[in-house]
Parts: structure tokens; sequence; C-alpha cells
């Protein structure tokens, strides 16, 4: 009965490659986002989906694409990965403003 | 532009005592809300306290409390009969009214020392 589930929890993969996150809620919530969270555990947002739509994209690089089948789904693709995408990647969810933010268990993404 | 800071990059006390983690913010808004999150090392991001800008009274969950100063614009959190487990990384952090993302500050690491 996990609220903010996400998959995987460790992803090790080589520069260049192409990987994705998949991020699921099960808490009715309309909005969901995606943190990156770098080495010295600053967290900032990238994305944000209202309803499936997208509300935020705070200049994350056009390498980084979110994608929302529905309101209880929100993935992150990336391509062409590289060494600064090294990071732990949170996805959240929240009812309307001014609710709480429920926060996935994060995703290691290390980049060799 | 929102910005939060946590001068307060390290912190370390003995069980039971009670500490206080610093937090400032900047905002032009009228709205906002304040939010204080324990990240542990399992990595989960916890909500511990939250506090609406309009209200006067300092909120309180338990053992953790904040101290709200809403013209200095510090939103300082203190942590009663710390027990072994709060040890964890804190992040400070606010939203304003119709935003839907959070800012966060640098985080303070506390340790609580059997």
């Amino acid at each position: 009965d996990t609220a903010v589930s996400q998959t995987p929890k460790y992803l090790v993969t080589q520069m260049g490659n192409d990987k994705s996150i998949k991020c699921e809620q099960n808490l009715g919530h309309d909005t969901m986002y995606w943190y990156k969270q770098d080495s010295k555990k600053f967290l900032k947002i990238m994305f944000s989906y209202n309803n499936k739509e997208l509300i935020i994209n705070e200049t994350v690089p056009n390498r980084f694409s979110p994608k929302s089948p529905d309101k209880a789904h929100l993935n992150l693709h990336i391509n062409s990965l590289e060494l600064g995408d090294s990071a732990v990647y949170f996805c959240a969810s929240s009812q309307d403003f001014p609710d709480t933010q429920y926060f996935g268990p994060g995703t290691r993404l290390t980049v060799l | 532009a929102q910005t939060v800071t946590q001068s307060q990059p390290e912190m370390s006390v003995q069980e039971a005592e009670t500490v206080t983690l610093s937090c400032t913010y900047d905002t032009s808004e009228s709205n906002y809300y304040l939010f204080w999150y324990k990240q542990p090392p399992s990595r989960q991001m916890i909500l511990v306290i939250r506090q609406e800008a309009y209200k006067q009274q300092n909120a309180t969950e338990n053992r953790f409390s904040v101290n709200f100063q809403k013209a200095a614009k510090s939103f300082s959190l203190k942590i009663s009969d710390s027990q072994l487990g709060d040890t964890a990384m804190y992040f400070c952090s606010t939203r304003i009214q119709g935003a839907q993302k959070l800012v966060f500050g640098q985080g303070t690491r506390l340790t609580i020392n059997p």
C-alpha cells in the first residue's frame, strides 16, 4: 500500500545511454513532480504535472522528457546520459494547493 | 524569487537534549507555506511539520515545534527530547500560494548521539 512508488531504486548505466524512471501514486492526487537531489543533497524541482498537463519545466535540458500517461503516473525519460546526471531523483505528488507533497523513495542514478 | 537558507550544515546533540535548527527565507509573497522535511539515511523524504504564513500560532507536532517569525522571515525547528531516530538531514522549504513547487534550503545534517 505504498503511497508513491518509484522504479528502479538504483540505476547504474554508461554515458550516452537512454534510461527511464517510473513513478506511480495511489493517493488519488492531481499533481505530480520530479525533483533532483545532487551530490551535495541540494533538492531542486525539475517538472510538475497537473492532471497530465505540464505545469512547470525548470530549465531542464531537453534530454529529460517527462511523460504522464494518466494522473497516477509520471515517468522520466533521459536521453544521452551524461556524468552530471548522476543524482537521486525523487517523484512526489499532492492534491490541490496547499496540500502536502508526498515523496517517493527516490532513484539513485549513477552514470559511469 | 524565493530563496531558503539553512546556515547550519551540521549539528550534533546528545539523546534527550533539545535542538533548534535554523531557517531563513526570502519571498515577496503574502501567502505562502513553510515546511520542514526530514531525510533519514533511508533517503525517504518525510514531512515533519507545516506552517501557514497567515497563521500567528506556531505549529506543533508532538516533539517537533516551530518558531515562526514572519517579519524576520525566520522559521526554526525545535526538536525536544531528541531520539536516535531523529538522526537525519533536515530540509526547510517554502511554497508560495498558487505555485506548484517547493523551494528547499541546503539542509542541516543532524546527528543524535547516544
